[in-house]
């Protein structure tokens, strides 16, 4: 069990290009979340996943925003045109589906600066 | 909705004593969860502690326990004997147990620091 892995841990873009970020879940974990924390702000919820169905997206994430988890076991998330607004830090948690489902551990994050 | 807050956002405490951070909620769900990530800089968030709702029982973990209200909506958090390795930003978050998307909800952080 490595824990959740983040890539890249910093993605630094222009305004206007795209940028896609990569989350490993601890496997075995089939649900998965990706949140956002700007600073000095909590981390919001941005969209959740069961297994490979994409099943809740905040309103946070605009149509430029679209996350993926294919097969079930990593995710990305891609933003396009991306925007000064958008820097912030991307983490990624994942919880069991049983046990102690309620529980998400936390990746590093990846942080995003947009100039 | 779920709305978490966190009065303070700074604490600070010296090594070896005791500080207690608050953390306040609200809810609609008669069934919940409560926990306390943190955040050193750079890096990643680590639970600290969680309190399932329908328990009355505090939690408690090695040096961290929390002092649940359930009518008042509080949630805080005692960190005795701190150490220097507590230093960090501290996360108020809470969850609701229906459905299948347990998404947290987080306060704005306290950020704690541990003199010597």
């Amino acid at each position: 069990d490595t824990g959740v892995s983040q890539n890249p841990r910093h993605k630094i873009t222009k305004r206007g290009q795209n940028v896609t970020f990569r989350c490993d879940p601890i496997s075995e974990h089939n649900r998965l979340y990706w949140y956002r924390q700007t600073l000095g702000q909590g981390p919001e919820f941005l969209t959740y996943f069961q297994n490979e169905a994409q099943l809740e997206k905040s309103r946070l994430l605009s149509d430029r925003f679209s996350a993926e988890r294919p097969k079930g076991s990593f995710s990305t998330l891609e933003i396009q045109r991306t925007e000064q607004g958008d820097s912030a830090m991307y983490l990624c948690a994942s919880s069991p589906n049983t046990g102690l489902w309620y529980e998400q551990y936390f990746g590093p994050g990846t942080r995003l600066t947009v100039t | 909705a779920q709305t978490v807050t966190q009065s303070q956002p700074e604490m600070s405490v010296q090594e070896a004593e005791t500080v207690t951070l608050s953390c306040t909620y609200d809810t609609s769900e008669s069934d919940y969860y409560l926990f306390w990530y943190k955040q050193p800089p750079s890096r990643q968030m680590i639970l600290v502690i969680r309190q399932e709702a329908y328990k009355q029982q505090n939690a408690t973990e090695n040096r961290f326990s929390v002092n649940f209200q359930k009518a008042a909506k509080s949630f805080s958090l005692k960190i005795s004997d701190s150490q220097l390795g507590d230093a960090a930003m501290y996360f108020c978050a809470s969850t609701n147990s229906g459905g299948s998307n347990y998404k947290l909800t987080f306060g704005k952080g306290t950020l704690l620091t541990v003199n010597p």
